[in-house]
């Protein structure tokens, strides 16, 4: 099966632009999730999506970060304006929830790499 | 909230031997642990993972031990292979069906490197 799709794969800008990064879950998946990671660090949620409902959103900084997921499907997560400190990998995750399992595997699309100068 | 400390943040080892990585969590109440493998400029990778109720769980090479009463579960590659080098992620979570919180903590990972 076709695994998560991320775009772009990198990004550059200077900062007090906006960016955008698009994610293709895997089909079926229900639960899409956003990540950021910073060189040497795992993973950290940004938001998490059950369908179109955002569900945990409790890490995005929304003065500037905002996200979608119309349709439940796609989603993309905007940052407007990027500053400096937001240069990471933006990683996207899908799982297939069921609420008779607490072990939902999430697979992780190849993420994109902004960078801010 | 959770937290969950990794060690050691890089490991070197020789061809063939074993690899052992730890990682300790805060929450008692998470019931799920999975390892993610990520070589350089790819993503996270699911390798194996456990849950509460199992105190091991092995699959060829890689095996992962819990200790819930200690908080901290391993993970162990034996006969280490080149293609075994890697970032590994350690990661925990506390499932409640229907929640809002059911997210995984990582790690800070691990830099494994093997030497042939």
């Amino acid at each position: 099966e076709a695994g998560v799709v991320q775009s772009p794969r990198y990004k550059i800008i200077e900062k007090k632009q906006p960016v955008a990064f698009w994610c293709n879950p895997i089909s079926g998946h229900n639960t899409l999730y956003w990540y950021r990671q910073n060189l040497g660090q795992g993973p950290e949620l940004l938001i998490r999506y059950e369908n179109e409902e955002a569900v945990d959103d409790s890490q995005l900084p929304k003065d500037r970060f905002s996200a979608e997921r119309l349709k439940g499907v796609d989603s993309t997560l905007k940052i407007q304006p990027a500053e400096l400190g937001d240069s990471a990998v933006y990683l996207c995750a899908s799982s297939l929830t069921r609420t008779s399992t607490s072990t939902d595997t999430q697979y992780f699309g190849p993420g994109t790499r902004l960078t801010v100068l | 909230g959770e937290n969950v400390e990794q060690h050691p943040s890089t490991l070197s080892v020789q061809e063939g031997d074993s690899a052992v990585i730890k990682c300790t969590y805060s929450d008692s109440a998470s019931n799920y642990f999975p390892w993610y493998k990520q070589e350089l400029g790819k993503r996270p990778q699911l390798i194996i993972d456990i849950r509460s109720n199992v105190g091991e769980k092995k699959d060829q090479r890689i095996a992962v031990t819990l200790n819930k009463t200690a908080k901290h579960f391993s993970l162990h590659i034996t006969e280490t292979q080149p293609e075994d080098s890697a970032v590994y992620f350690c990661a925990a979570r506390k499932y409640i069906p229907g929640g809002a919180t059911n997210k995984l903590i990582f790690g800070t990972g691990t830099l494994l490197a093997v030497q042939p």
